[in-house]
């Protein structure tokens, strides 16, 4: 069973630029979360989509915006790019008969601003 | 509001020994679940260990083990016969009934031959 694919896992983007994340779950699973980690703030959430509609929102600016599409695959977009959001974008996905809020993570996206 | 507190940035074992990394959260919900997970140098997370709030019966898998003290709101992780592939950063989170997980800033856990 394959896990949590994101793409791209390496991405250089200037300041002022945007950049989209993309992210397949786990065949079956439905719901979807996005964790931003940096060595500054840690690991804090960002967002979560179940059947296409957003459950649940972190503390990000309007900046930081997800979707999910009929297939349960996500995107989350970053526009005008700050230097603080430099981080490691990890992707999960929860469902199926993984157990109670179980989630598994996907490898991370590393995005680099410069 | 939820707040996971790891109090040591560091811990170093011997190959073979036992080490505890210590947890202590804080949460408002009623029904609520903890979590290891480890992050190693690849930096996949990889579920260690998953604690139900509601039972009493302290989680084990292999060689891992958890204490879970509810009234004190301690969630530390045992683990025995430790082996070089452990090495890595140890997490603990809590989270309700939503996906939205709250993690501590972990402990890096080092394994010496």
């Amino acid at each position: 069973k394959a896990g949590v694919t994101q793409t791209p896992r390496y991405l250089i983007k200037t300041r002022g630029q945007q950049v989209t994340l993309s992210c397949s779950p786990i065949s079956g699973h439905r719901s979807v979360s996005w964790y931003q980690q940096t060595p500054g703030q840690g690991l804090q959430f960002l967002f979560e989509y179940f059947s296409e509609t957003q459950r649940n929102k972190g503390n990000f600016p309007g900046r930081f915006s997800g979707r999910q599409f009929s297939n349960s695959r996500s995107e989350m977009n970053v526009s005008t790019l700050e230097l603080g959001d430099s981080a490691l974008y990890l992707c999960a996905s929860r469902g199926g008969s993984s157990g109670a809020n179980v989630l598994t993570f996907g490898a991370g996206s590393r995005l680099t601003v410069l | 509001a939820q707040t996971v507190t790891q109090s040591q940035p560091e811990m170093s074992v011997q190959e073979a020994e036992t080490v505890t990394l210590s947890c202590t959260y804080d949460t408002s919900e009623s029904d609520y679940y903890l979590f290891w997970y480890k992050q190693p140098p690849s930096r996949q997370m990889i579920l260690v260990i998953r604690q139900e709030a509601y039972k009493q019966q302290n989680a084990t898998e292999n060689r891992f083990s958890v204490n879970f003290q509810k009234a004190a709101k301690s969630f530390s992780l045992k683990i025995s016969d430790s082996q070089l592939g452990d090495a890595a950063m140890y997490f603990c989170a809590c989270g309700g009934a939503t996906n939205k997980l709250i993690f501590g800033t972990g402990t890096l856990l080092a394994v010496q031959p």
